[in-house]
């Protein structure tokens, strides 16, 4: 079975700063990939990022990256130029070949104008 | 245009009286998944369905139920609600045949139990 951790239950951020969002994880499975999710209040929840694990090119969109480090089984989030849209829970969930879907306990951002 | 759309937004039911969730999708996906959703928790996944296959999560409770009729609906049935059933109930939707494939999520359905 797969785990998925977030050590950082919330956290802020200055609007047009930059913010990193950790996410580690357990698995025994060599294919898989990771994503980062946003669930804004009260709307639902959407794709920010995702990286393929055979991949090693960190994965961007935007102002959104991401740190993988597969042998450490950690992938991060960073935010850069936070805007005040940016406010919501973010999750890091991991998906395998069976398709499977977990979800860590998330992280609560806030951006601060 | 909604593309994965959960019904009702809102659910009250009565201790003990069963309740149905229900799930449409317009982007013809293969697998269809419920998630419980507890304030500030992380989505616990409760089943799938790949296309017909139903797959149950070892810890999801039996006074879960699902069905999938077709391939645009699916509904979740909460057979005896209990106080600690009362969360945010989310489907999600994604293509089977390649893990890269993002879930689409409903907006969910928050269940209170009264």
């Amino acid at each position: 079975a797969q785990t998925v951790t977030q050590s950082q239950p919330e956290m802020s951020v200055q609007e047009a700063e930059t913010v990193t969002l950790s996410c580690t994880y357990d698995t025994s499975e060599s294919n898989y990939y990771l994503f980062w999710y946003k669930q804004p209040p009260s709307r639902q929840m959407i794709l920010v990022i995702r990286q393929e694990a055979y991949k090693q090119q960190n994965a961007t969109e935007n102002r959104f990256s991401v740190n993988f480090q597969k042998a450490a089984k950690s992938f991060s989030l960073k935010i850069s130029d936070s805007q005040l849209g940016d406010t919501a829970m973010y999750f890091c969930a991991f998906r395998n070949a069976g398709n499977m879907l977990t979800f860590g306990g998330g992280t609560r951002l806030m951006v601060k104008p | 245009d909604a593309m994965v759309i959960q019904n009702p937004r809102y659910q009250v039911t009565q201790f003990g009286k069963p309740v149905t969730l229900s799930c449409s999708q317009t982007l013809n996906h293969n697998v269809m998944y419920w998630y419980q959703q507890k304030s500030s928790q992380a989505p616990k996944l409760l089943f799938h369905y790949y296309d017909k296959d139903f797959n149950n999560e070892a810890d999801t409770p039996d006074n879960f139920q699902s069905r999938r009729p077709n391939t645009s609906f699916c509904f979740l049935d909460i057979r005896s609600p209990g106080l600690g059933d009362a969360a945010m109930y989310l489907c999600a939707t994604s293509r089977a045949g390649g893990m890269n494939t993002e879930a689409f999520f409903g907006q969910g359905t928050r269940l209170t139990v009264v």
